[in-house]
């Protein structure tokens, strides 16, 4: 059963306009999220995270928002940039546990 | 720089011989892990290490172990691989310094079973 869900594989955005991608969880032990961002060939690697006792966190371009209530958090790019072209992975861990549990993924599209 | 390495990039095996992923790291982490990927899924924790304390999912099938000599190293064998076991491996290492630490990621060993 996958605790942690991206339900849209896929989003193509304009370069210059905002891209956002959501993630779902089902798990409320859950109480850090991460992003991680991927490019063909290359491993996973950290975009920005989140802690459950805060509802926003934002670095530069991107900006994580969780609703707990809800179980749901998206990450928000602006303005979205063509080098943004990857596929970006939700990530979820609860205390006491070391290992992420991921979505499977959303494959953005940043067209020029 | 500080990283972690896989090798290698690519790997092809027969059904049912046994084959050796590598993972090496330079980031003097306590914790390295074992995802597995298939195509559009989510990377599927199998196993990790935190120091020489090995720590198996449940559902991680017997056909798949793992050994770390040291720090730097650590293999997943897979003793007779299935067409079903073709997929992305990656290994990621971490602190052990609470619930807000990061893993960081090799660029993985894509495997394929004829």
């Amino acid at each position: 059963d996958q605790q942690v869900k991206q339900n849209s594989p896929s989003l193509s955005v304009q370069e210059g306009r905002i891209s956002i991608l959501n993630c779902d969880y089902t798990n409320s032990m859950f109480d850090y999220f991460l992003w991680y961002k991927k490019y063909p060939a290359e491993g996973p690697t950290f975009l920005i995270s989140i802690s459950s006792i805060k509802d926003k966190n934002e670095d530069g371009r991107f900006t994580v928002f969780l609703n707990k209530s809800a179980k749901h958090l998206s990450l928000h790019i602006v303005p979205s940039q063509p080098g943004d072209s990857a596929v970006y992975f939700c990530a979820a861990r609860f205390t006491g546990r070391r290992a992420l549990t991921f979505g499977s993924g959303t494959r953005l599209q940043v067209q020029p | 720089d500080a990283m972690v390495i896989q090798n290698p990039r690519y790997q092809v095996t027969q059904f049912g011989k046994p084959v050796t992923l590598s993972c090496s790291q330079t980031l003097n982490h306590n914790v390295m892990y074992w995802y597995q990927q298939k195509s559009s899924q989510a990377p599927k924790l199998l196993f990790h290490y935190y120091d020489k304390d090995f720590n198996n999912e449940a559902d991680t099938p017997d056909n798949f172990q793992s050994r770390r000599p040291n720090t730097s190293f650590c293999f997943l064998d897979i003793r007779s691989p299935g067409l079903g076991d073709a997929a992305m491996y990656l290994c990621a290492t971490s602190r052990d310094a609470g619930v807000s630490e990061k893993l960081f990621f090799g660029s993985g060993t894509q495997l394929s079973v004829l």
